[in-house]
This record gives C-alpha cells, sequence and structure tokens, in this order.
C-alpha cells in the first residue's frame, strides 16, 4: 500500500479557494487516489476519486500530475461548513478484499 | 441515498464485560469494514470481511475481536472483554467493488457507534 504525506494543518479563510496536496511516492500502476472528508463525531465522507489528470465534481476538483507522485484537492470557495479534516487515499484492491488505511489527514480550518 | 446504519450510537459499558456493535451495510455492497477512531486520533483500520469472511485484519483486531454477518443483512463486531482502551468510536463501512475497477476504495461509512467503557 502506498505511503501519503499530506500537511498536517491548512488555516484558510471563507471564499477562498483551498489547495490541499498529497504526496505518494510510490503509487502503483493499479492505485487509485481518493479522497475523504470527516467532520468531528462522524464517519468519513467520499470527496472525490481519481487515477491521472483532473477529475471534477459539485464539491471538488482533484489535480493528478503525469507522474502520479502527488495529487490535489482543490476545494473552491469553502465556508465555515468546510472545516473537516481531509484524508488522501492511495491503492487498489486485491481479489478477495483489501486494507483500506488511512494516514493522519489535514486538518483544515475555516475562518470568518 | 442508501445508508450504512449502526446501532447503538453510544454505549457505555463496565470494564470485562461483552459488547456487540451492529451495522447494517448497504444492501447490494459486498465488502465490509470495521474502523475506529481513538477521540482525536486518527481513523485506525480494523477488519474487512467478503464472502463470509475475514479478508484482512490490523494489529489491533486480536483475539478479543471477531466479526460476523449472521444473516442477509447485519455485520456484527464483537468485543469479547473490554479494556479502557477500547473507548472509542467504531466505524462500519461497506463498499460494492473490491476488484480495482473505478469505484475501489469509495467506502460508504456508518455514523459510528461511541463505546465507552469504564
Amino acid at each position: 500500500l502506498a505511503k501519503t504525506t499530506q500537511p498536517i494543518s491548512m488555516d484558510s479563510y471563507e471564499g477562498q479557494e483551498v489547495n490541499i496536496t498529497c504526496s505518494h511516492n510510490n503509487i502503483a500502476t493499479n492505485d487509485y487516489i481518493t479522497w475523504y472528508q470527516q467532520f468531528p463525531s462522524q464517519g468519513p465522507r467520499f470527496i472525490i476519486q481519481g487515477y491521472k489528470t483532473k477529475v471534477t465534481n459539485e464539491v471538488a476538483s482533484l489535480f493528478i500530475p503525469a507522474d502520479r507522485k502527488s495529487s490535489t484537492l482543490s476545494l473552491p470557495r469553502v465556508s465555515l461548513s468546510d472545516t473537516a479534516v481531509y484524508y488522501c487515499l492511495v491503492g487498489a484492491s486485491r481479489a478477495g478484499g483489501f486494507k483500506t488505511i488511512f494516514g493522519a489527514g489535514t486538518r483544515l480550518f475555516v475562518k470568518a | 441515498e442508501p445508508e450504512v446504519t449502526q446501532t447503538p450510537s453510544h454505549q457505555v459499558t463496565q470494564m470485562g464485560q461483552e459488547v456487540i456493535l451492529r451495522c447494517v451495510p448497504i444492501s447490494n455492497h459486498l465488502y465490509f469494514y470495521w474502523y475506529r477512531q481513538i477521540l482525536g486520533q486518527k481513523v485506525e483500520f480494523l477488519v474487512s470481511f467478503y464472502n463470509n469472511e475475514i479478508s484482512e485484519k490490523s494489529e489491533i483486531f486480536d483475539d478479543q475481536f471477531s466479526v460476523e454477518r449472521p444473516d442477509g443483512s447485519n455485520f456484527t463486531l464483537k468485543i469479547r472483554s473490554t479494556k479502557l482502551e477500547d473507548s472509542a468510536m467504531y466505524f462500519c463501512a461497506s463498499t460494492i467493488s473490491g476488484q480495482g475497477a473505478l469505484g475501489a476504495n469509495v467506502l460508504t461509512f456508518g455514523a459510528g457507534s461511541r463505546l465507552t467503557v469504564l
């Protein structure tokens, strides 16, 4: 399983764009990159997943360079309610199931 | 939107007692998981379950822990003799895909069961 490295914490202000970068130098060919969001006392919630280039959904964008050794989660115009922990996960499955391991995540604090 | 349902939301127990945490995964999902999160710490993998058997387990998942899918809908985590350090939020999760297709690693989590061991 590829190890990931993210900043421990980030601060931002309402209305700003926030970019959280995750390093995954040992990513394997069949690995996907998945981001989750977790609010206090709640389970993690899937945000976005990608394999290469750029993926966008209604919540965020995910930028993956050609070498796939890093990825950047972009949250446009954050609000106070985006204050949460954001986890970057890298991995794929193998037959019969797999471990999905969460790292320490990035604690984003959005200020008014 | 389909949900993973967990009960109870909060359980308080005495050290040494047995606890069963229950989960109803999303109905067409095939892979099931338990995670725990000690207050202020990261989400820790405990066990994954597929085709009625354990697929993977972590070093945390020792002989005190067991999982079961007693019928077609429930997925349970049993802690045989609770310790103080078992106090945590326990999250159940499920996913439909385990074969590396897009959607791999996309887990749907329940709201969690908070276990307090006194």
